[in-house]
Parts: C-alpha cells; sequence; structure tokens
C-alpha cells in the first residue's frame, strides 16, 4: 500500500503570502491519480486539484499542482482569508486502493 | 446541482450494527462508481469502501473487510452501508462521494456521523 507523507503538519503564514504544501509517496505514483482537497471546519472536504495539476470547476487560478514520480506539492500563490483550512493529497492505486495524507493545516499566522 | 445527502448515522452499542444511506441527485447515479470515506473526530480521511457502476467490482479497506457490505440500487439513486460487529474506533463521520475515471472524489456529501459507545 502506498503511503502519503504530507509536510508541514501546521504552515503559519499571513494572507498575501506563498504557501507551498508538499506531499511525497512511497512509492511512485501515477500524476493522473493524485488529487488534493481542502477541509473547513465542520465541513466536507472539497476537491481542489486533480491529476496533479489540474483545477477543479470554480476553484480559483491562485491555487495550483505539480509533480510527479513521489514528489507532489499545491501552491497557494497569494493566500485569501478563507484559504485557511486542512488540505489533503489522495492517490488511487493498484487493487482499488485509495490513500489520503494525514493532512497539511494552513492557519493564520 | 449534483448533491449527495447521506443519512442513518447514530449512536450504537459496540457489536451492534447500523446501515447507513447515500441520495444521490443531480447526475446519472448508475454511470459512476461510488465510496464511503470516514473521518474519526479530530483526525484525517480514511477511504472504506467502493463499489463500481453496476456492482461488479467491490472493495474494502482491511479495517472494515467482513464487518462492512457496501451496496446500491441505481433505480433508486441511492448508496448504502452496512455496518456490523461495531467497534469503538468506527466512531466517525461517514461521507458519501461519487469517483471520477481518475479515483479523485467530486463531489462529497455533508456527511454523518457515527458514534460507537456503550
Amino acid at each position: 500500500e502506498i503511503v502519503l507523507t504530507q509536510s508541514p503538519g501546521t504552515l503559519s503564514l499571513s494572507p498575501g503570502e506563498r504557501a507551498t504544501l508538499s506531499c511525497r509517496a512511497s512509492q511512485s505514483v501515477s500524476s493522473s491519480y493524485l488529487a488534493w482537497y481542502q477541509q473547513k471546519p465542520g465541513q466536507a472536504p472539497r476537491l481542489l486539484i486533480y491529476g496533479a495539476s489540474s483545477r477543479a470547476t470554480g476553484i480559483p487560478d491562485r491555487f495550483s499542482g505539480s509533480g510527479s514520480g513521489t514528489d507532489f506539492t499545491l501552491t497557494i500563490s497569494r493566500l485569501e482569508p478563507e484559504d485557511f483550512a486542512v488540505y489533503y493529497c489522495q492517490q488511487y492505486g493498484s487493487s482499488s486502493r485509495y490513500t489520503f495524507g494525514q493532512g497539511t493545516k494552513l492557519e493564520i499566522k | 446541482e449534483v448533491q449527495l445527502v447521506e443519512s442513518g448515522g447514530g449512536l450504537v452499542k459496540p457489536g451492534g450494527s447500523l446501515r447507513l444511506s447515500c441520495a444521490a441527485s443531480g447526475f446519472t447515479f448508475s454511470s459512476y462508481s461510488m465510496n464511503w470515506v470516514r473521518q474519526a473526530p479530530g483526525k484525517g480521511l480514511e477511504w472504506v469502501s467502493s463499489i463500481s457502476s453496476s456492482s461488479s467490482y467491490i472493495y474494502y479497506a482491511d479495517s472494515v473487510k467482513g464487518r462492512f457490505t457496501i451496496s446500491r440500487d441505481n433505480a433508486k439513486n441511492s448508496l448504502y452501508l452496512q455496518m456490523n460487529s461495531l467497534r469503538a474506533e468506527d466512531t466517525a463521520v461517514y461521507y458519501c462521494a461519487r469517483e471520477s475515471r481518475g479515483g479523485w472524489f467530486d463531489p462529497w456529501g455533508q456527511g454523518t456521523l457515527v458514534t460507537v459507545s456503550s
């Protein structure tokens, strides 16, 4: 089973700053099968990025995804107040196994 | 509007059973694989189970295999999760989610809370 490790666990930044979140896989992951989600308190997760770099419908262009193989990155170019949340990466692997990273909490500094 | 609405959560004793439902609307339900994902209080996301569009392929996480059963009724646009032999560690919010071709989940329902406690 592929394990996804996200770093940092918590990221403290101010509005207007750039956020860089990392997701590292224990084995190579097809870029087609790597996604990012945002979750705010008391809400369901929301799809941000799929296929490692494609933005989901309605997602602002300040969100971007990149990476391949075992290293993937979610970048938020300029933080808005509504971006402070928990972010998860997710992969879809063999035997139809789906795994999530443990999450990165993005908090206001 | 694409919508998923879960129901059926509640308080159950260890060893008990519960059946969750997920009502889908706004899309052709019978064309998509569907999934259950759970989140224990204060914890991260854990995939639970997946079912293909025609129920031909069904998969479970090791943590629930043999205790949970996923099913669907395409005529009723509904997804189900039968949970037996429940344990305290099954306490979580359970989300249903539509799966896209690349294995990502979109959208998600609002979730239903299952609490296993004596």
